[in-house]
């Protein structure tokens, strides 16, 4: 089992740019969510997907979308980035919201300049 | 809404020294408590949960913390660390009943020293 992978590793982009962040775990997990990780501020949730089909939003959801293409995988889209993005972002997956734990996948470091 | 405090953004200590880590959370129901650790470049993983039962509850690398209610802790421990343990620890809450979405800590920096 892979668990969940993140592309890409590394990303720098400019102010205005788009791009997509892919995830996707072989865990079979009905659960997945986005967070963004920045220095003394631990982890903030961005969106989640309760369930394959059902998206929303999380703590911080400004500046992004999200889609959930599949029980397996589930993106997350700057349409319009800002200096004020740049920050480690994790995917995570779980079984179910609540009780079970959370896999979290490698990480992408993104930059806008 | 639950919420979570861990007291100690950085916590140094020597090798072999035992340590304690300490999240605190407010949450108006009841309540499952996780503890991740992020070593340097890497994603979260799971150390150890509580979701009902015994009190103290024990996890992997020799690590192992107690849920106390009345207190409204989950304190993480450990009697003898390792250099290798030097990595980010989050503590994170999730309130039953509700949205079962997490709360994550803002982290702990623990440090071991040779």
């Amino acid at each position: 089992n892979a668990g969940v992978t993140q592309t890409p590793k590394f990303q720098v982009l400019k102010t205005g740019q788009s791009m997509t962040l892919q995830c996707a775990q072989d865990m079979n997990h009905n659960s997945m969510y986005w967070y963004r990780q920045d220095p003394g501020m631990g982890l903030r949730l961005i969106y989640y997907s309760a369930s394959e089909g059902t998206t929303d939003k999380g703590e911080v959801p400004n500046g992004y979308n999200v889609s959930r293409l599949n029980k397996r995988e589930f993106s997350l889209r700057l349409e319009s980035a800002a200096p004020s993005q740049t920050s480690v972002y994790f995917c995570a997956s779980s079984k179910l919201a609540g009780v079970h734990e959370q896999y979290f996948g490698p990480g992408t470091r993104l930059t806008v300049t | 809404a639950q919420s979570v405090t861990q007291l100690d953004s950085q916590v140094p200590v020597f090798e072999e020294a035992p340590v304690e880590l300490r999240c605190n959370y407010s949450s108006s129901v009841s309540v499952y408590l996780f503890w991740y650790v992020q070593y340097p470049n890497q994603g979260l993983q799971l150390l150890l949960k509580y979701l009902s039962g015994s009190t103290l509850v024990k996890g992997i690398n020799g690590f192992e913390a107690e849920f106390n209610k009345s207190q409204t802790s989950f304190h993480l421990r450990k009697p003898s660390v390792h250099i290798s343990d030097t990595a980010e620890y989050f503590c994170a809450v999730t309130a039953s009943g509700g949205s079962y979405i997490p709360t994550f800590g803002r982290g702990t920096s623990l440090i071991v020293h040779p």
